[in-house]
């Protein structure tokens, strides 16, 4: 069975403090994706990394992916209220298969 | 508004029943995909339709079941209904395959009482 590993479960802090969220796996995947899900919505993808190594930036968010595409991390840069939210990360296994991650909460208070 | 719609928004049934889920996907995508999202679990993977054909399978109880018709909508069935069954039912849709950026609907919650 797959299973991807999200870490800290639960992640509370202040406004204008840096988080970084991981992802981890003992499987390789094909590619990772991470969503961010807010209360009453879907999940909205943020970013999807594909090669081993791979640094994305959006905004504050940088995102990537291990050497080995079994593992990638979130971080974030001086955290807003606005990035509260469930964080999400899915792994592409196989071609067919879409694991989502165990989910990280984050509350960033003002 | 990821121009996924789901019906209906919430749904409160009886242990033993059967309830069906609608999905309609954004205009033009080919692939509906259906999630289950519980707070034990988390977010799990149910099944994959490529116009109109299964494509892919995850953890899909038999008392679930679904479909996409020609028009590209897809319904999710579930029967037998137990409590476990509560949680909130997502519908994905997607150009085509499974790495394509996938675009989720609002959700039905389901409530098995």
């Amino acid at each position: 069975t797959q299973l991807l590993e999200q870490s800290p479960q639960f992640l509370s802090i202040q406004e204008g403090e840096n988080l970084t969220v991981y992802c981890n796996s003992s499987s390789v995947f094909s590619s990772l994706q991470w969503y961010r899900q807010e209360p009453g919505e879907g999940p909205v993808l943020l970013v999807t990394v594909v090669t081993g190594g791979e640094v994305k930036k959006l905004k504050r968010l940088t995102f990537q992916f291990g050497d080995a595409r079994k593992d990638s991390s979130l971080h974030i840069t001086a955290a807003q209220p606005g990035d509260t939210g469930l964080y999400l990360c899915a792994g592409v296994w196989n071609t067919d298969k879409l694991i989502f991650g165990t989910g990280t909460r984050l509350q960033v208070f003002p | 508004d990821s121009g996924v719609t789901q019906t209906p928004k919430h749904l409160i049934t009886a242990t033993g029943q059967r309830v069906t889920l609608r999905c309609s996907p954004r205009s033009g995508d080919l692939s509906v995909y259906w999630y289950q999202q519980s707070l034990d679990q988390g977010l799990q993977f149910l099944i994959q339709y490529y116009n109109g054909e299964e494509r892919a399978k995850g953890n899909i109880l038999e008392r679930f079941s679904a479909q996409q018709f020609p028009d590209l909508h897809s319904e999710l069935n579930l029967s037998s209904l137990e409590l476990g069954d509560s949680a909130l039912y997502f519908c994905a849709s997607s150009v085509a395959v499974l790495g394509d950026t996938q675009y989720f609907g609002p959700g039905t919650r389901l409530t098995v009482l």
